[in-house]
């Protein structure tokens, strides 16, 4: 069964550095979207994209956040200037229409130092 | 703001019990309620409900919506251990970008 996948599955770096955080959405897949959660807290949005464009963002994505679609298959998330408060469990999902159901992937865990 | 509430918070409970997880929502121009099951990492996919009283079912978890009241309960009949895990309750309004808004979620844990 198709799977969305996400690399590395764990990220530690420091303060104030850039950060690239890699999915690969289901294949037929054309909403994507990108999730975060601080360790004991809520799963929160972040960001959706489709056509190559974002749809909607939260007030947690600001300027040092930023999405990209590079090719057919990838799907990243870029910190630019990592701060401590960034350090949670990054999910990408994905669906195939805006009616069907949103796949998560593994997550990638992010600590900064 | 859309809000998703989640009660209880955690429950334990012995193999063999059946469970009950509630969830109640506020959202603007509702489109559907989801439920996913996270046990350590990713949240993997149960439910999704859209209509009222229409009660969806797999295997020994079933769930139901409300959309009067504005809540679903999530059933778990004769619950194994591996049932632990952490279940979380989205909501996703009808609108550009569809994001889902989760719950703080119930921790179950069944114990042998």
């Amino acid at each position: 069964e198709p799977e969305v996948t996400q690399t590395p599955s764990h990220q530690v770096t420091q303060m104030g550095q850039e950060v690239i955080l890699r999915c690969v959405p289901i294949s037929n897949h054309l909403y994507f979207y990108w999730y975060r959660q601080i360790l004991g807290q809520k799963v929160e949005f972040l960001v959706s994209f489709y056509n190559n464009e974002i749809s909607e963002k939260s007030e947690i994505f600001d300027d040092q956040f930023s999405v990209e679609r590079p090719d057919g298959s990838n799907f990243t998330l870029k910190i630019r200037s990592t701060k401590l408060e960034d350090s949670a469990m990054y999910f990408c999902a994905s669906r195939r229409t805006e009616r069907t159901t949103q796949y998560f992937g593994p997550g990638t865990r992010l600590l900064v130092l | 703001e859309d809000k998703v509430v989640q009660s209880p918070l955690s429950l334990v409970v012995h193999e063999g019990d059946t469970v009950t997880l509630n969830c109640s929502y506020e959202v603007t121009n509702f489109r559907s309620l989801l439920w996913y099951k996270q046990e350590k990492k990713a949240p993997t996919f149960l439910f999704m409900l859209t209509s009222s009283g229409i009660e969806k079912k797999s295997g020994r978890l079933s769930s139901i919506l409300d959309k009067k009241e504005l809540f679903s309960i999530l059933n778990i009949t004769a619950t194994q251990t591996g049932d632990s895990a952490v279940y979380l309750c989205a909501v996703e309004a009808e609108t550009s970008g569809s994001r889902l808004t989760f719950g703080e979620g119930t921790q179950l844990t069944v114990n042998p």
